[in-house]
């Protein structure tokens, strides 16, 4: 069955940097787009950007450009998210979701398990 | 714009019909989605479109659009569906927002 499974949780102090990784099975992995979202403790959800797995080019939401890269390694079907120059705010669960689409239609489907990043001093 | 505008909550009485609204101009062009979000849970898709279930989902769940609405009914609500639902959408920018969310409670 498809499946994304994340990387375990990460600890890390305010300016650092953090790569969280998803891993896809049960499908073709550079046949779809891989987006990562993000929802802090209490609040909802925050598109981060996305990721073409087939030929690595990315998309970035406004407010995190500069700051976000996404990555790819076809080889083992896994993308990567890396945030740096992180604060307190970006404390918060981060997603990996497949995009599937259709037309004027697009849905996110499945989803990891979510990888929770807390920054703390 | 991508802003997408959701009630902060609405209660529904078990077995009864409730309706969650989702706003925004990218909705007159793009289709919504919509997530399901238990406590401590991944979103999982639950419509697309204007109305389409992933396989498995009860057909109690129903969708339609309208302008710049999208809407998600769950007609005789089950105790399960207690959650928050977010709707979905992107803009011709090629950028994605998720609505802020609507907590549904079934009394």
């Amino acid at each position: 069955q498809v499946q994304l499974v994340q990387s375990g949780a990460e600890v890390k102090k305010p300016g650092a940097s953090v790569k969280v990784s998803c891993k896809a099975s049960g499908y073709t992995f550079t046949r779809y787009y891989m987006h990562w979202v993000r929802q802090a403790p209490g609040q909802g959800l925050e598109w981060l950007g996305t990721i073409d797995p087939s030929g690595g080019s990315t998309r970035y939401a406004q407010k995190f450009q500069g700051r976000v890269t996404m990555t790819k390694d076809t080889s083992t079907s896994t993308v990567y998210i890396e945030l740096s120059s992180l604060r307190s705010e970006d404390t918060a669960v981060y997603y990996c979701a497949r995009e599937l689409s259709s037309g004027w239609v697009n849905w996110f489907d499945p989803w990891g398990q979510g990888t929770l990043v807390t920054v703390s001093s | 714009s991508s802003e997408l505008t959701q009630d902060p909550a609405v209660s529904v009485a078990l077995g009864q019909t409730v309706r969650i609204t989702c706003q925004g101009d990218s909705l007159r062009t793009y289709y919504a989605s919509w997530y399901q979000q238990k406590p401590g849970q991944a979103p999982m898709l639950v419509l697309y479109g204007q109305n389409s279930r992933p396989s498995g989902l009860p057909d109690r769940f129903s969708g339609s659009s309208s302008g710049n609405t999208a809407s998600l009914t769950i007609t005789g609500a089950q105790a399960e569906d207690e959650a928050d639902y977010y709707c979905k959408s992107r803009d011709t920018s090629g950028s994605y927002a998720f609505g802020g969310g609507t907590k549904v409670t079934v009394l």
